[in-house]
């Protein structure tokens, strides 16, 4: 079956940067499109940029230009997304989301259960 | 970037009940509009994708439909196990967004 399971909670302090991770199981992990979801506190959501693990080719957010970087370890079926010149607005709970279609469109069809990233000094 | 808007953003309905949840575009989305549910603690679940697609093991008493900037997910007949925020996400354009949520409680 499959699963995406992320790295545990990180406390950073500002200016540091994190990497979180996200091992995929129970599918061929180039054949579909991971993206990073942010959830602040407040429960809004943000998508931040996706990888194609295949290609390794990445689209971002604007917003999160210079802030998130996206890389994949084909060999070990993991995503990761590494945030960086942290500060408390970085704050957030950060999903992994598989892409996935069908004829009739697509979607985000597995996520992960999220790491949780706190930024303090 | 497009702006999703919720509406209500706070809803209390009685088990059974209709329940009617809305979210509005900035622009036309072409019907690139799905929903989420999350419950507290967990992450978001997809339930209905491309306007009205129920996605694979939801219940049929949740349903989808709309088009242009104007979208609406529909709970039949509520159930306690859907007490939850709920989310709409436009797939139309780059970035990405999310509406607000509609938190839904059990009056």
């Amino acid at each position: 079956q499959v699963q995406l399971q992320q790295s545990g909670a990180e406390l950073a302090k500002p200016g540091s940067s994190v990497k979180i991770s996200c091992k995929a199981s129970g599918y061929t992990f180039t054949s579909y499109a991971m993206h990073w979801i942010k959830q602040t506190t407040g429960q809004a959501l943000e998508w931040t940029g996706y990888i194609a693990p295949g290609s390794g080719g990445t689209k971002y957010n604007e917003k999160f230009k210079g802030k998130a970087t996206l890389t994949v370890d084909k060999s070990s079926s993991t995503a990761y997304m590494q945030l960086s010149s942290l500060t408390p607005v970085d704050t957030a709970v950060y999903y992994c989301a598989r892409y996935s279609y069908n004829n009739y469109g697509g979607y985000f069809d597995f996520w992960g259960p999220g790491t949780m990233v706190t930024v303090s000094s | 970037d497009i702006q999703m808007t919720q509406s209500p953003s706070f809803l209390s309905a009685s088990v059974g009940e209709r329940v009617t949840l809305s979210c509005r575009a900035s622009q036309n989305i072409n019907k690139y509009l799905d929903w989420y549910q999350q419950k507290l603690g967990e992450a978001p679940k997809l339930l209905i994708y491309n306007t009205n697609n129920l996605h694979t093991g939801i219940p049929s008493r949740f349903s989808g439909s709309g088009s242009g900037t104007d979208y609406t997910l529909t709970i039949s007949s509520l159930q306690p196990e859907d007490v939850a925020t709920y989310f709409c996400l436009q797939r139309n354009s780059w970035p990405r967004t999310f509406g607000g949520g509609t938190k839904l409680e059990l009056k």
